[in-house]
């Protein structure tokens, strides 16, 4: 039992360059999040996913895309990529939306946008 | 909005030593609140959580009780451990269910 995983674990990029992160839980679970981690400032919410084919913008979605592929997969696309999207970006899972659950976390993926 | 504030590190300790890490949150309704750990390189982990008010939630002897009255989720533990060393943040999830508001991360240091 994987839990969530994450690919790639690092990942260096140009600014204007595009990249997807690829997120996949085998846990069942119906919610999907993507996180941004920034230094001093916790994690913040940039798209979620409460169920297969919903999803919604979270507190800072701007210069993001997301698609929830199937229940087990989410990802993370960056159309073009900027220096301010440098970040560690965690991929998160619940049972559900709607009740105090549980969010898990993956490893993680560190990005520099160079 | 919903935000959460918790103290700022690093907090360096003494193993043995008693850990209070300070947590103050705002929100509207019955928010859930959460600690996770951030050990070094690795994601987050869940360490403890309260649903209501009054709720005290407990893992591995870390303890942090839900009061309403004074909007806040304390983390405290007895006695640390050298492997406690980890960032600590404090998180809550809005009524809605769909969003987890988490505070800065504090740092603790435990020397042997």
């Amino acid at each position: 039992n994987a839990g969530v995983t994450q690919t790639p674990k690092f990942q260096v990029l140009k600014t204007g360059q595009s990249m997807t992160l690829q997120c996949a839980q085998d846990m069942n679970h119906n919610s999907m999040y993507w996180y941004r981690q920034d230094p001093g400032m916790g994690l913040r919410l940039i798209y979620y996913s409460a169920s297969e084919g919903t999803t919604d913008k979270g507190e800072v979605p701007n210069g993001y895309n997301v698609s929830r592929l199937n229940k087990r997969e989410f990802s993370l696309r960056l159309e073009s990529a900027a220096p301010s999207q440098t970040s560690v970006y965690f991929c998160a899972s619940s049972g559900q939306t709607g009740r105090a659950d549980t969010q898990y976390f993956g490893p993680g993926t560190r990005l520099t946008v160079l | 909005g919903d935000s959460v504030t918790q103290m700022e590190g690093p907090v360096t300790l003494s193993e043995e030593a008693f850990l209070t890490i300070n947590c103050t949150y705002t929100a509207t309704g019955y928010p859930s609140l959460f600690w996770y750990v951030q050990y070094p390189g690795e994601g987050l982990q869940l360490l403890l959580k309260a649903t209501k008010a009054d709720d005290k939630g407990s893992n591995k002897g870390f303890e942090a009780t839900y009061r309403k009255e004074t909007t806040s989720f304390h983390l405290e533990k007895g006695s640390v451990q050298v492997s406690d060393s980890a960032v600590y943040f404090c998180a809550l999830l809005n009524n809605a269910g769909n969003m987890l508001t988490f505070g800065g991360g504090t740092r603790l240091m435990v020397k042997p």
